[in-house]
């Protein structure tokens, strides 16, 4: 049972370009999102979905955008990297309804821009 | 979503018993408190999640008073791979938007 995966693990941009964060998950969950979190800071929420062809905007959506064309991918895009965005992201993904509320957290894209 | 605060940090000891208290002064009828742990360079991890009175799991407690405007994790005999970040956050299963504060960082000596 892989649960969450994110590829890839490090990358290192260049101020300008745009890269492509992965994130699967093969647990059949409706809902998938996006955290970038900051040294020393707790995690803030990018995007999210809620199914496949629904996203919407969390706390920090600006420079990033998302599609959801099937249940298990998730993936989040950089258009034009800019040093601010120098983070770790956390792709999450947890089920919908029921008493359960555990999410699901894969290791991480630790991204440098330059 | 309810706010929560909690202790930006904890010290303690090997064998020691952590607890951690998180304040949700405005938490709602349908809202369950939940608790993860974020060890360095990984994803934050579910470890308990209650609506009332106890819950007791393998890795940790939790108790909730009856006005359940508070909440205290318990971590039983901490060892060093304890030291982690914790966090508190209190929701209902259609709080899409998990928010995650700062977390409270407990560091566990030898």
């Amino acid at each position: 049972n892989a649960g969450v995966t994110q590829t890839p693990k490090f990358q290192v941009l260049k101020t300008g370009q745009s890269m492509t964060l992965q994130c699967a998950q093969d647990m059949n969950h409706e809902y998938m999102s996006w955290y970038r979190q900051d040294p020393g800071m707790g995690l803030r929420l990018i995007h999210y979905s809620v199914g496949a062809g629904i996203t919407d905007q969390g706390e920090v959506p600006n420079g990033y955008n998302v599609s959801r064309s099937t249940t298990e991918d998730f993936p989040l895009r950089l258009l034009s990297a800019a040093p601010s965005q120098t983070s770790v992201y956390f792709c999450a993904s947890r089920p919908t309804g029921g008493l359960n509320t555990e999410a699901f957290f894969g290791q991480g894209t630790r991204l440098t821009v330059v | 979503l309810a706010k929560t605060t909690q202790p930006i940090s904890m010290d303690s000891y090997e064998g020691q018993e952590v607890n951690i208290t998180c304040s949700h002064n405005n938490i709602a009828t349908n809202d369950y408190i939940t608790w993860y742990q974020q060890f360095p360079s990984q994803g934050p991890r579910f470890i308990i999640q209650g609506y009332k009175t106890k819950v007791t799991n393998e890795v940790a407690s939790l108790f909730i008073p009856a006005d359940r405007k508070s909440s205290t994790l318990s971590l039983p005999r901490v060892s060093l791979s304890d030291t982690a970040v914790y966090y508190c956050l209190v929701g209902d299963n259609s709080d899409y938007k998990l928010s995650f504060g700062a977390g409270t960082t407990v560091t566990v000596r030898a």
